[in-house]
C-alpha cells in the first residue's frame, strides 16, 4: 500500500512550456485534490475531484487544468508555465474526514 | 467562509518544557478541525482530528488539542517537548465531512536542546 504517490519529484521548466504532474492513490478514495505551498502562504487549493470524471476549482486555479479519468489518478497540468508558478504542489487524497497527502512536486519555472 | 488563522509564525520551547501552538477558526456551521505535521522536505502527516465529542483530542506522537467553541480556538499541545518535534505545524478546517480543507498559513516550531 503506497498511499499518495507524486510524480516527478523535481522539475525545472522555462516560462512557456508545459507539463503534467501526476498523482496517483492505491486507497480507492472518491475525493483528490492539489494544493500548492508557498512560504508564508500555508497551502491554498487549487482544483479538487470529488470522484471519476469529475473537478472542481479550488482557490487559486487560475493557469492551472485538472483531469479525473482514472479513480487512482489526478492529474493537474500547467499549459504555459509562468516564474509565479514556482512552488511545492502536493496531491491530497481523502474518503472520510481525513486527507491524506503526497511526498511533494518542487517545480521552478525560470 | 471558511478561515484559519495561526497567530505565531514561529514558536520556541526547551526541550521538556510544555509546548503550545495557537490556532483559531472561523466556519459557519459545525467545524472539523485538524493538525497536520510537516518536517522539511516532506510531505504533511496527519496528527490528530476533531469531528465531535470530547473537546480534549489525543493524536500522534504525544499531541493532543483542545477544541474551545466559545473562542473558537484548537490550539495543539504537548506536555514535554522533544527536539525531534521541531517542524512546521499547521492547523486545517472543513465545514462538512469531504468539503476540502482550508489551511492556516503554518507555525514553525523550533525546540532547543
Amino acid at each position: 500500500n503506497a498511499g499518495v504517490t507524486q510524480t516527478p519529484k523535481f522539475r525545472v521548466l522555462k516560462t512557456g512550456q508545459s507539463m503534467t504532474l501526476l498523482c496517483a492513490q492505491d486507497m480507492n478514495h472518491e475525493y483528490m485534490y492539489w494544493y500548492r505551498q508557498d512560504p508564508g502562504m500555508g497551502l491554498r487549493l487549487i482544483h479538487y475531484s470529488v470522484g471519476e470524471g469529475t473537478t472542481a476549482k479550488g482557490e487559486v486555479p487560475d493557469g492551472y487544468n485538472v483531469s479525473r479519468l482514472k479513480k487512482q489518478n489526478f492529474l493537474l497540468g500547467l499549459e504555459s508555465a509562468a516564474p509565479s508558478q514556482t512552488s511545492v504542489y502536493f496531491c491530497a487524497s481523502s474518503y472520510g474526514e481525513t486527507q491524506y497527502f503526497g511526498p511533494g512536486t518542487r517545480l521552478l519555472v525560470l | 467562509a471558511q478561515s484559519v488563522a495561526q497567530p505565531e509564525d514561529q514558536v520556541n520551547v526547551a526541550e521538556g518544557n510544555p509546548l503550545t501552538v495557537k490556532c483559531t477558526y472561523s466556519v459557519s456551521g459545525n467545524p472539523y478541525l485538524f493538525w497536520y505535521v510537516q518536517y522539511p522536505n516532506r510531505g504533511l502527516q496527519f496528527l490528530l482530528k476533531y469531528i465531535t465529542g470530547d473537546n480534549l483530542v489525543k493524536g500522534s506522537y504525544g499531541f493532543e488539542a483542545e477544541f474551545n467553541k466559545s473562542q473558537t480556538s484548537f490550539h495543539l499541545k504537548k506536555p514535554s517537548a522533544l527536539v525531534s518535534d521541531s517542524a512546521l505545524y499547521f492547523c486545517a478546517v472543513r465545514e462538512s465531512g469531504n468539503t476540502p480543507l482550508v489551511f492556516g498559513k503554518g507555525t514553525r516550531l523550533s525546540v532547543i536542546a
